[in-house]
């Protein structure tokens, strides 16, 4: 079974540009969920996906951070503009539903903000 | 408000020692707790997780939990250490009622020296 696809897995960008991030789930996971992991703390959920529905985004910066899934299966999450402290890995990852099920995690995007 | 206090970064211990990783949580209610492991330049994997029931938690790789809800915990332990367990631990809590996402310790960082 195919594991979380993310890409790129890093990104050099000027503060003030913009900056795209994808993910593609397990193949039949409904839920997607993206994570911002600065240097030396936890991930903390950005936005939580059900099918193309949001779920949970109540921690996402919404001012400068956006994210779509579409078709219920692919995502993109979008920095715009980004700051110097937006530099993080951003971790995707999916379940098969909402329940008390475990996370699959993709590798991440390090993202470096100069 | 949910949070999760690993109380240690770093933890260094002897191949073939049993190892103990600490995790301490604060949560309104019964608490859904989980255990993943970061290896280098890859994404969080699961480890296991209590939900309900036995407060022993078999998991993943030979690792095994245990809840207690008197003084708030759910310890990682392994009897017997071994080099490739050397990687980044994380201890999650979610609440039982209310937001449905996942908080995330800082991390402990495992060393099993040879």
């Amino acid at each position: 079974e195919a594991g979380v696809a993310q890409s790129p897995r890093y990104k050099i960008i000027e503060k003030r540009q913009s900056v795209a991030f994808w993910c593609n789930p397990i193949s039949g996971h409904a839920t997607l969920y993206w994570y911002q992991q600065i240097l030396g703390q936890g991930p903390k959920l950005l936005i939580q996906f059900q099918n193309n529905g949001v779920v949970d985004d109540s921690q996402l910066p919404k001012d400068r951070f956006s994210a779509e899934r579409l078709k219920g299966v692919d995502s993109t999450l979008k920095i715009q503009p980004a700051k110097l402290e937006d530099s993080a890995v951003y971790l995707c990852a999916s379940s098969t539903g909402t329940g008390l099920l475990e996370q699959y995690f993709g590798p991440g995007t390090r993202l470096t903000v100069t | 408000a949910q949070s999760v206090a690993q109380p240690e970064d770093q933890v260094n211990v002897a191949e073939g020692n049993p190892l103990t990783v600490k995790c301490t949580y604060s949560v309104s209610g019964n608490p859904y707790l989980f255990w993943y492991v970061q290896y280098p330049n890859r994404g969080l994997q699961f480890l296991l997780k209590y939900i309900t029931g036995d407060n022993l938690v078999k998991g993943s790789y030979g690792f095994e939990a245990e809840f207690n809800k008197s003084q708030t915990s759910f310890h990682l332990k392994k009897p017997s250490a071994l080099v490739s367990d050397s990687a980044l631990y994380f201890c999650a809590v979610r609440a039982k009622t209310g937001a449905n996402n996942l908080f995330f310790g800082t991390g402990t960082r495992l060393t099993v020296i040879p």
